[in-house]
């Protein structure tokens, strides 16, 4: 089955750069997603197609993909923008066959 | 603006078959660009597909779930539902509802609902 691998957890101290990484064989063909879940709260779409951001999400927010891996990277990380993040993407052989990374968990402290 | 709620039994005995609803108002189930879909998320664990439907009543299932789930559409009360059979503790989760839209070329989740906690337990 086809799987996305992320790192369990990410720590950057308020102003620094975090970049959060997504693996996966498909991604040369398939748009990478990101999503943000805060404690308690439904997932929000902060990244789509690779690098695209969605109305209302701050511009530290940005997205790439090279091969098979995707990036995630938040510039100047705040404090309120700790929470786990997951990948999302399609498995290429498959239509329709959703897959989530492992989530990783951002620390800004 | 568009609102999913996910609705049914917080408690489910062992062996039996969890049954969500989620009704969709703010926007039509029978839109052509868009697929409706159910997410779970154990408790502390990342999020997984369960599968996911057209307003046509076509389907499409995660692999590992599939021998067990039935999903199923009603355009006529604007919802969705999810039944999951033989249920154990592992399937204790909080259970979202999505809409997963296609209509900017590619398909991603972009809607969910607040979710709702289902526990397997006797």
């Amino acid at each position: 089955s086809y799987e996305l691998t992320q790192p369990p957890s990410v720590s950057v101290s308020p102003g620094q750069t975090a970049r959060i990484t997504c693996s996966g064989d498909a991604l040369p063909k398939k748009y990478a997603y990101w999503y943000q879940q805060k404690s308690g709260q439904a997932p929000v779409l902060v990244i789509y197609e690779d690098n695209k951001r969605p109305s209302g999400i701050p511009e530290r927010f940005s997205g790439s993909s090279s091969g098979t891996m995707a990036t995630l990277t938040i510039s100047g990380a705040q404090v309120e923008d700790e929470a786990d993040y997951y990948c999302y993407s399609t498995d290429s052989s498959v239509n329709h066959r959703e897959v989530f990374g492992g989530g990783t968990k951002l620390t800004v402290l | 603006q568009l609102q999913l709620q996910e609705s049914g039994p917080g408690l489910v005995k062992p062996s039996e078959t969890l049954s969500l609803t989620c009704n969709v108002s703010g926007g039509s189930i029978s839109s052509s660009s868009d697929y409706w879909g159910w997410i779970r998320q154990p408790p502390g664990k990342g999020l997984e597909w369960i599968g996911s439907i057209y307003y046509s009543g076509r389907t499409y299932y995660n692999p590992s779930l599939k021998s067990r789930v039935t999903i199923s559409v009603d355009t006529s009360k604007n919802q969705f539902s999810l039944k999951l059979s033989s249920v154990t503790a592992a399937d204790t989760a909080v259970y979202y509802c999505t809409r997963r839209d296609c209509s900017g070329g590619s398909c991603y989740f972009d809607y969910w609902g607040q979710g709702m906690l289902v526990t397997v337990s006797s």
